[in-house]
């Protein structure tokens, strides 16, 4: 079983749609919780981040955690011809002995097209 | 864009033969992680070098090996190449300094390179 799920897609939405993508996992040490965004040939650009359990909003996008359901979501609302792209949630815990950084657990992308 | 850069852009090997990727990490960082992306799939954490050592190393064999040097940027070395290492490789810098201010780095990737193994 793969320590991060997502539904891989793809999700087709008309434009202004309210979009919901969502991860679960099962690794009970993750507490950093992220969303990123990848065009096509690009590299994963960071969207959204949560500590624990919570909500927060930037402008049309707003990312969930809820620890005791392990599961994540991302809300982007009047979603735009410019949000398609593959959406990336990725986690992390500290590792012990790691002195920098964390590495990144990701879900498989979910690719969202908007259309006009 | 990040300022992390990679080369090549694309590279194709055949099976048995090695490669070498290169990343310039964003000015200022001092930690480079390597992810692995497969078609479809999402990047997987090979290893992370913080200060020219090894710190921390995903689920990959020996032959994925990787350097990093004085000025913080890193090699991604990979010997016997497979038909199943075709990828996008990634690579992300972060900083203790660029924290996300609740414990965690800010990862900021290049581009990738993809690697097409015949």
């Amino acid at each position: 079983q793969k320590e991060v799920e997502q539904d891989p897609g793809p999700l087709s939405v008309p434009e202004g749609a309210i979009v919901s993508l969502n991860c679960t996992y099962s690794n009970s040490a993750f507490q950093y919780f992220m969303w990123y965004r990848q065009y096509s040939r690009k590299g994963p650009e960071l969207l959204m981040y949560t500590y624990s359990s919570g909500n927060k909003e930037d402008g049309r996008f707003t990312a969930q955690v809820d620890k005791s359901s392990k599961y994540i979501s991302l809300f982007i609302r009047d979603s735009q011809p410019s949000d398609s792209a593959t959406y990336l949630c990725a986690m992390s815990a500290r590792v012990r002995g790691e002195t920098s950084g964390s590495r990144l657990t990701f879900g498989e992308g979910t690719q969202l097209t908007v259309n006009p | 864009e990040t300022g992390v850069t990679q080369s090549p852009t694309h590279l194709i090997k055949t099976r048995g033969q090695q490669v070498t990727l290169r990343c310039s990490s964003q000015s200022g960082h001092n930690t480079v992680s390597w992810y692995q992306q497969a078609l479809g799939q999402g990047p997987q954490f090979i290893f992370q070098y913080y200060r020219e050592e090894e710190n921390g190393r995903g689920n990959f064999p020996p032959r994925f090996s990787g350097l990093q040097f004085p000025n913080y940027s890193s090699e991604l070395n990979v010997n016997a190449l497979e038909l199943d290492d075709s990828a996008l490789y990634l690579c992300a810098s972060s900083s203790p300094g660029v924290r996300l201010g609740l414990g965690t780095d800010t990862q900021y990737f290049g581009p990738g390179t993809r690697l097409t193994v015949l």
